[in-house]
């Protein structure tokens, strides 16, 4: 079984850029969350979708926000990028949504590593 | 204060050593405790999955949660070099919305010198 596809590995972008960052969840699983890596503030949670609904934002500005399709597939996208937006962007998926669901596990992909000059 | 506070390391021990690893938390309501180990350049690999207090055992690796003491452990039994990793330990309360996210540590480097 295929594990979470994130895509790209690598991204460079100058400030004021915006980006879109591309995941695919497990197979079979409906809920995706999103999470900012950094060295200083370690992991943080941006946002949740289940069937294409977000269920859940984290602590961050409107310029971070996100879709999800029919086929479970999530983009997260970033406008007006800062420096401070460098970070490695990783998605996890799990098969029912967080909000409901009390075990539920999280499965993460590799991320996207975001480099913003 | 952070919610979760995990000691950041760097952590260097010989081969087959028992590695200790540890977090406290502040918030009484987490309930489900996680760790997970994560490689350079890769993202978070889920190694236990508790819930409540107690210790669960897999393989090598257990996973300790005091709740009295808001304090969870994971021991790793005869360290490898493939253990060198930075693990995260991670938490869930049992409440509705956004507190059902992952609060996660800022993760412990470790490294096991063959």
């Amino acid at each position: 079984k295929a594990g979470v596809t994130q895509t790209p590995r690598y991204l460079i972008k100058t400030r004021g850029q915006q980006v879109t960052l591309s995941c695919s969840p497990i197979s079979g699983h409906r809920s995706v969350s999103w999470y900012q890596q950094t060295p200083g503030q370690g992991l943080q949670f941006l946002f949740e979708y289940f069937s294409e609904t977000q269920r859940n934002k984290g602590n961050f500005p409107g310029r971070f926000s996100g879709r999800q399709f029919s086929n479970s597939r999530s983009e997260m996208n970033v406008s007006t990028l800062e420096l401070g937006d460098s970070a490695l962007y990783l998605c996890a998926s799990s098969l029912r949504d967080l909000t409901s669901a009390t075990n539920e596990k999280l499965f993460f992909g590799s991320g996207t590593q975001l480099s913003v000059l | 204060q952070k919610e979760v506070e995990q000691d950041p390391g760097p952590l260097s021990v010989p081969e087959g050593a028992i590695v200790s690893l540890n977090c406290t938390y502040s918030n009484s309501a987490f309930q489900y405790f996680m760790w997970y180990r994560q490689y350079s350049r890769k993202g978070p690999e889920l190694l236990m999955y508790t819930y409540s207090s107690g210790n669960k055992e897999d393989g090598r690796f257990t996973a300790q949660v005091d709740k009295s003491s808001k304090y969870i452990s994971l021991f790793i039994r005869d360290s490898q070099p493939s253990d060198s990793a930075t693990y995260l330990c991670a938490m869930r309360q049992v409440s509705s919305g956004s507190a059902r996210q992952l609060t996660f540590g800022s993760g412990t480097q470790l490294t096991v010198l063959p």
